[in-house]
């Protein structure tokens, strides 16, 4: 069965470093969305991307963050200046429709 | 806007006991409704969802759910747990805005099977 994948499963930084945390989409899905989940809370939508362009973006999702999709598979989110209320899983995704989700394992950010 | 509670943090049920979860959504429209099982260290796996028609929804491993608009409910039931159930499992919400599928879950309900 097709799968997304996220690189890499952990990821430890210092607070005000910039992450690029990596995502692999299925190949024929056309949404990708990211969305995180602090420990202990509920998942939460970060941003969804379709046509090479961001679809919709939560309050969340502020200047710090931001989406690429630069080569064609790989879909990538970046955090420019990490703080501490970064930490947490966050999860890659990718849809057909309707709804067809299929989520990657995550990736556990850690800010130091 | 749309929400979820799951009313449930932690519950415990014996392997072969029944289960169910709660689950109560708020959202003005007719909603697509979402469960989601996460195991230690995996992703989110999609078990079950209900768009319209049948408002009992059969799942994979079992699960079934119910949807019941009076009540604003959908709750996920299994008549008999296995030790494998162990996770936590996830409703969400879809709202459609343009196009764009975007969900909104729960804060989850961690399930402990004990033999």
């Amino acid at each position: 069965e097709p799968e997304v994948t996220q690189t890499p499963s952990h990821q430890v930084t210092q607070m005000g470093q910039e992450v690029i945390l990596r995502c692999v989409p299925i190949s024929n899905h056309l949404y990708f969305y990211w969305y995180r989940q602090i420990l202990g809370q509920k998942v939460e939508f970060l941003v969804s991307f379709y046509n090479n362009e961001i679809s919709e973006k939560s309050e969340i999702f502020d200047d710090q963050f931001s989406v690429e999709r630069p080569d064609g598979s790989n879909f990538t989110l970046k955090i420019r200046s990490t703080k501490l209320e970064d930490s947490a899983m966050y999860f890659c995704a990718s849809s057909v429709r309707t709804y067809g989700y299929t989520f990657g394992s995550g990736t556990r950010l850690t800010v130091v | 806007a749309q929400s979820v509670t799951q009313p449930d943090i932690h519950i415990t049920v014996s392997e072969g006991a029944s289960l169910e979860l709660r689950c109560n959504y708020s959202y003005g429209a007719t909603p697509y409704l979402f469960w989601y099982v996460q195991s230690p260290g995996q992703g989110l796996q999609l078990l079950l969802k209900y768009f319209s028609g049948d408002t009992l929804v059969q799942g994979i491993k079992g699960f079934e759910a119910e949807f019941k608009r009076s009540q604003s409910s959908f709750n996920l039931r299994k008549p008999s747990v296995h030790w494998s159930d162990a996770a936590e499992y996830f409703c969400a919400v879809g709202v459609t805005n343009f196009g764009n599928e975007k969900l909104t879950f729960g804060t989850g309900t961690r399930l402990t099977i004990i033999p």
